[in-house]
């Protein structure tokens, strides 16, 4: 079974604050993915990597691909107290069917006012 | 469009009961599936189809049953109740069955067993 680790589990920091969340794996991905999902809703689509080397922006967010597509980051710049929640990576590994995505554990970000 | 809209929102179980999770969208995509989620465990996939008529397991489907009559129908159901069945459930889909994992998610249902 593929895994995918993500770091940290918890985060709490100050508004204001810069981070990186982590998502790791020894299997290669075809593309991976990365989700925020708040309390009670279900995961909401950020962004979506493909190609080794690969750097997306959305606002004050950054997602980069490794060069060899094992793992993946999320950094956020100045964070918000909206910026708040659970933040998934998800992927299929090259090796697998498509249909069988796997998703990270999560990471649970807390931005204090 | 309302996406993908799950039914119901809560549920409480006795433990032997049966029921059924209903999972329907609106954007004709081919591929659905069912994730369950767990505290400290994140997404974990228990069936999936990627069109009517087709259905494959995950990686935890004992004790799920799912059928693809339609495109736009996807429901889970639960045979016999089990309190390790307590869960947050999550319906979702996407266009491509094969494409990249770009999922739209229902708002989920949390079911509770005792």
């Amino acid at each position: 079974t593929q895994l995918l680790e993500q770091s940290p589990q918890f985060l709490s920091i100050q508004e204001g604050e810069n981070l990186t969340v982590y998502c790791n794996s020894s299997s290669v991905f075809s593309s991976l993915q990365w989700y925020r999902q708040e309390p009670g809703e279900g995961p909401v689509l950020l962004v979506t990597v493909v190609t080794g080397g690969e750097v997306k922006k959305l606002k004050r967010l950054t997602f980069q691909f490794g060069d060899a597509r094992k793992d993946s980051s999320l950094h956020i710049t100045a964070a918000q107290p909206g910026d708040t929640g659970l933040y998934l990576c998800a992927g299929a590994s090259i090796n697998t069917n498509a249909g069988k995505s796997t998703f990270g554990d999560g990471t649970t970000l807390t931005v204090k006012p | 469009n309302a996406g993908v809209t799950q039914t119901p929102k809560f549920q409480v179980l006795k433990t032997g009961q049966s029921m059924t999770l209903q999972c329907a969208q609106d954007m004709n995509h081919e591929y659905m599936s069912w994730y369950r989620q767990d505290p400290g465990m994140g997404l974990r996939l228990i069936h999936y189809s990627v069109g009517a008529g087709i259905t494959d397991q995950g990686e935890v489907p004992n004790g799920y049953n799912v059928s693809r009559s339609t495109t736009e129908d996807f429901p889970l159901r639960l045979l016999s109740a089990a309190p390790s069945q307590t869960s947050v459930y999550f319906c979702a889909s996407r266009t491509e069955p094969s494409g990249a994992n770009v999922l739209t998610f229902g708002a989920g249902s949390r079911l509770t067993v005792l």
